[in-house]
């Protein structure tokens, strides 16, 4: 079975401080595939990131970072001086190498406060 | 490029009547893909295509749902007889490939049935 969780219903920050969004899968496949993706209130997924399982090397893109640990069947988002336009719904999901959905977690609300 | 098209974007409807949602995928794509999004929760495969074939349709809830794409480019999602749990956001997302290939999603058509 195919399972993401994302324990954080709702984060909320003061502006430039950092924010790490927690996403711990489950999957029976060797291969598989994790997506980081932002909803903002207009709605549109807006894709971030995705890493295959054979990479456990950490990105870093602007002020995004994503720390995937397979020991512990994570895939962790840090946003570093995180800004207002932050502020979205954000959602990690999971795609095995032979299925054709995804598997989406059930989202982290993040508020930036200025 | 354009990307990932939805209409109408907002749909009304009475207990019982039909709709029909669309998605013009982003030029190219050769995968489509449905998934329904409750309101606080992640969005939930409906079905996939590749091309004008429907490979996948495991996740359409009842054969009320029933959705088409007949020249491999736009897709129609048509719920017949509509129940109030059939209230969501009806998302499409297409991707070059197919899974595990990135999903590109579009804005969503909000349906609300009273």
């Amino acid at each position: 079975a195919q399972k993401v969780t994302q324990a954080q219903t709702e984060i909320s920050v003061v502006e430039k401080e950092d924010v790490t969004l927690d996403c711990v899968y489950e999957t029976r496949d060797t291969t598989y595939y994790l997506f980081w993706y932002k909803q903002p209130p207009s709605g549109e997924l807006v894709f971030l990131i995705r890493r295959n399982s054979f990479d456990e090397q950490n990105e870093i893109s602007g002020r995004y970072s994503w720390n995937f640990q397979k020991s512990t069947s994570s895939f962790n988002f840090t946003i570093t001086a995180s800004q207002v336009v932050d502020s979205a719904v954000y959602f990690c999901a999971l795609s095995g190498n032979t299925g054709n959905q995804f598997y989406f977690g059930t989202g982290t609300s993040l508020t930036v406060i200025p | 490029g354009a990307g990932v098209s939805q209409s109408p974007r907002y749909k009304v409807a009475k207990r019982g009547q039909d709709v029909a949602l669309r998605c013009d995928p982003i030029s190219g794509h050769v995968s489509l893909f449905w998934y329904q999004q409750a309101l606080g929760q992640g969005p939930e495969f409906l079905t996939y295509f590749q091309n004008e074939a429907q490979l996948d349709k495991s996740g359409l809830p009842s054969d009320r749902f029933f959705a088409e794409r007949p020249e491999g480019s736009v897709s129609t999602l048509k719920i017949q007889r509509t129940q109030q749990e059939d209230s969501a956001v009806y998302l499409c997302a297409s991707s070059y490939t197919g899974s595990p290939d990135t999903q590109y999603f579009g804005p969503g058509t909000r349906l609300t049935v009273l």
